[in-house]
């Protein structure tokens, strides 16, 4: 089965502070692609980042960066100096190549408020 | 070059009348996905449609729920008789052929369904 697990609900953090969004995923494949989207308060999902099962660098773009670490099955998601625009729900996504890489399964969302 | 479009962005329904979805994809896509998202909680996989053809309708609910993608016009999600619990937003994706296997997928605004 595939599963996404975002265990933090919500975090509030104060601006400038870094945060850290855990993910953890199950999946009996040994390729598929793990996502980041952001929603924000209108609704919308933005696209952040794929990455592939085999691509385990890590990546920085700008204030974010993201930790991906196979042997825990987990996809860490760091914003670096927090700003306001930065809440939102963020959502981990898996998509397995049991589905033709297909389908998206998504955990719960983690929702950020990041106060001035 | 716009995106997925997705209209109506809100939509009111009474119990056991019937919605109407509908999505547009991105030009040149010829693969559509539609997910729900309930009430504080993460998208959940819908359909998979390609032109004419629905390929994966496997979370669909077996009754009242139905999807298709005419040759010719957008994508329809249609939910007959609604019912309280569907309320929801419901978002269309899609993808080009040639990113089919790679799980990018290209997000609508998605529609607010709220059923009185």
């Amino acid at each position: 089965a595939q599963k996404v697990t975002q265990a933090q609900t919500e975090i509030s953090v104060v601006e400038k502070e870094d945060v850290t969004l855990d993910c953890v995923y199950e999946t009996r494949d040994t390729t598929y692609y793990l996502f980041w989207y952001k929603q924000p308060p209108s609704g919308e999902l933005v696209f952040l980042i794929r990455r592939n099962s085999f691509d385990e660098q890590n990546e920085i773009s700008g204030r974010y960066s993201w930790n991906f670490q196979k042997s825990t099955s987990s996809f860490n998601f760091t914003i670096t100096a927090s700003q306001v625009v930065d809440s939102a729900v963020y959502f981990c996504a898996l998509s397995p190549m049991n589905t033709g890489f297909q389908k998206l399964v998504f955990g719960t969302g983690t929702r950020l408020l990041v106060s001035p | 070059n716009a995106g997925v479009m997705q209209n109506p962005r809100h939509l009111v329904r009474r119990r056991g009348q019937e919605a109407r979805l509908r999505c547009s994809p991105m030009k040149g896509h010829s693969h559509v996905y539609w997910y729900r998202q309930l009430p504080e909680e993460g998208l959940k996989f819908m359909v998979y449609l390609q032109k004419e053809n629905i390929i994966d309708e496997s979370g669909m609910p077996k009754e009242r729920f139905s999807a298709e993608f005419p040759k010719e016009g957008p994508s329809i999600l249609r939910i007959q008789q609604v019912v309280r619990g569907d309320s929801a937003a419901y978002f269309c994706a899609s993808s080009p052929p040639s990113q089919a296997n790679t799980g990018e997928l290209f997000f609508g605004e998605g529609s607010r369904l709220t059923v009185l």
